[in-house]
């Protein structure tokens, strides 16, 4: 199946900095990309879905000033965090869509990106 | 709107014995259907997935999955556990059409004791 990377796969900043996850499909065109939270022992909630392109759609509750997501090309999104607080330390993962020979849509995830603010 | 129940948050079976974990969804009309594994520390890896046709569906790892309309359910059955299945499982469900975003139950962590 198709790959999607994510860098760095763990990170660790201070308090009231920003930090840029990169999320990529390595070998198809994602013209939808995903970017998904995920709490300690808790199921994934999707944050937002960026097209390539455009402006990304937030979901209800995510911050858009706070999570700023850029999907400039085909392959590649990206998620910064701004002005990162201890509350924002989670595992953030990214998920690229293909749209598959059968018609229907692939969803591929990438590994996840454990972000430590301290 | 789509939900997804997973009534079990862990689930301990021994190595080699069957397993089934459980999954009820809710959404109007035929969903999409999947299951992910997701190991400590890493990325989900689709399972299986169900669309149409079969309700019996195969998956990967010798996994296997059944649709029940009348009962809104979505198991996920393994006739022998292996250690290495220890993991958390998640079910999700998405909309039918050509465009969907599945939305994920909260997982079930399934432990192996030798």
């Amino acid at each position: 199946g198709a790959v999607v990377s994510q860098h760095p796969s763990r990170v660790i900043c201070k308090s009231g900095t920003s930090v840029k996850i990169e999320c990529r499909s390595l070998d198809f065109q994602a013209t939808t990309m995903f970017w998904y939270r995920q709490f300690p022992k808790k199921s994934l909630m999707l944050m937002a879905t960026s097209n390539e392109g455009s402006k990304a759609t937030y979901e209800q509750g995510v911050e858009k000033d706070k999570f700023l997501i850029n999907h400039a090309s085909l392959t590649l999104s990206t998620l910064t965090v701004t002005s990162a607080h201890p509350e924002d330390s989670s595992f953030y993962i990214c998920s690229a869509r293909e749209l598959g020979t059968s018609g229907t849509y692939e969803q591929y995830f990438g590994p996840g990106t454990r972000l430590t603010v301290t | 709107a789509q939900s997804v129940t997973q009534p079990d948050i862990h689930i301990t079976v021994s190595e080699g014995a069957s397993l089934e974990l459980r999954c009820n969804y809710s959404y109007g009309a035929t969903p999409y259907l999947f299951w992910y594994v997701q190991s400590p520390g890493q990325g989900l890896q689709l399972l299986l997935k169900y669309f149409s046709g079969d309700t019996l569906v195969q998956g990967i790892k010798g996994f296997e999955a059944e649709f029940k309309r009348s009962q809104s359910s979505f198991n996920l059955r393994k006739p022998s556990v292996h250690w290495s299945d220890a993991a958390e499982y998640f079910c999700a469900v998405g909309s039918s059409g050509g465009s969907y975003i599945p939305t994920f139950g909260r997982g079930t962590s399934l432990i192996v004791h030798p």
